[in-house]
């Protein structure tokens, strides 16, 4: 596998179930993210984590919980969904070097979740 | 805060016909820009960037793009389209000020659909 992996690439769950997103990054990056693709809406950054710590939360509920148990890996774990939250949910990483040059970002292919 | 506005959210065009999309961004920092596109059923791909220098960016397939500072634009522009540039355009900003990770700002993006 190379680049940015992605597990499930779709995903159907009702309300009441628990289900986890799963993304794998193969290119030595540190940093990682989950971004919210919705119809007809820009996409909304959620989470960021950077050597394995969250260092942004861009205020999304508490039903979805992130983890990153290394720079390799990056779960969202959902539980008690709404309709509302049925979208394509990207995953990228990045380099941080330092604090002097622009690390591009790189996605995977992302989960197509509908909520029932 | 920043924003990004994508103006057309849908583009249809002829093949071999010119194409532009356009892109405004408000921003009270200096910023990075960048446009990805996203082919069916694919994450994200970085088309081109602008980060300091040339007004003038060129991608490897052709497509161009000019940072305008005075009108705070970044207009995506292809002389003459294909068939296989039938995709989903996102214009993104990022905070310069905030490097290390780039935390980036998309549009709600333009569908280019190229017809024969």
């Amino acid at each position: 596998e190379t680049g940015v992996t992605q597990t499930p690439r779709h995903l159907v769950m009702g309300m009441t179930n628990k289900k986890s997103l799963k993304c794998e990054q193969h290119l030595g990056h540190n940093a990682m993210y989950w971004y919210k693709q919705s119809a007809k809406k820009p996409l909304e950054l959620m989470f960021v984590y950077n050597f394995k710590e969250q260092t942004e939360n861009n205020s999304v509920p508490s039903r979805f919980s992130p983890e990153c148990p290394n720079s390799s890996h990056l779960f969202l774990h959902l539980h008690t969904l709404q309709p509302e939250d049925s979208a394509l949910y990207l995953c990228a990483s990045s380099t941080h070097r330092d604090y002097s040059s622009y690390n591009e970002q790189f996605f995977g292919p992302g989960t197509r979740l509908t909520v029932l | 805060a920043q924003s990004v506005t994508q103006l057309d959210s849908q583009v249809p065009v002829f093949e071999e016909a010119p194409v532009e999309l356009r892109c405004n961004y408000s921003s009270s920092v200096s910023v990075y820009l960048f446009w990805y596109v996203q082919y069916p059923n694919q994450g994200l791909q970085l088309l081109l960037k602008y980060l300091s220098g040339s007004t003038l960016v060129e991608s490897i397939n052709g497509f161009e793009a000019e940072f305008n500072k005075s009108q705070t634009s970044f207009h995506l522009r292809k002389p003459s389209v294909h068939i296989s540039d039938t995709a989903e355009y996102f214009c993104a900003v990022s905070d310069t000020s905030r490097k290390g990770y780039n935390k980036l700002i998309f549009g709600a993006g333009t569908r280019l659909a190229v017809h024969p």
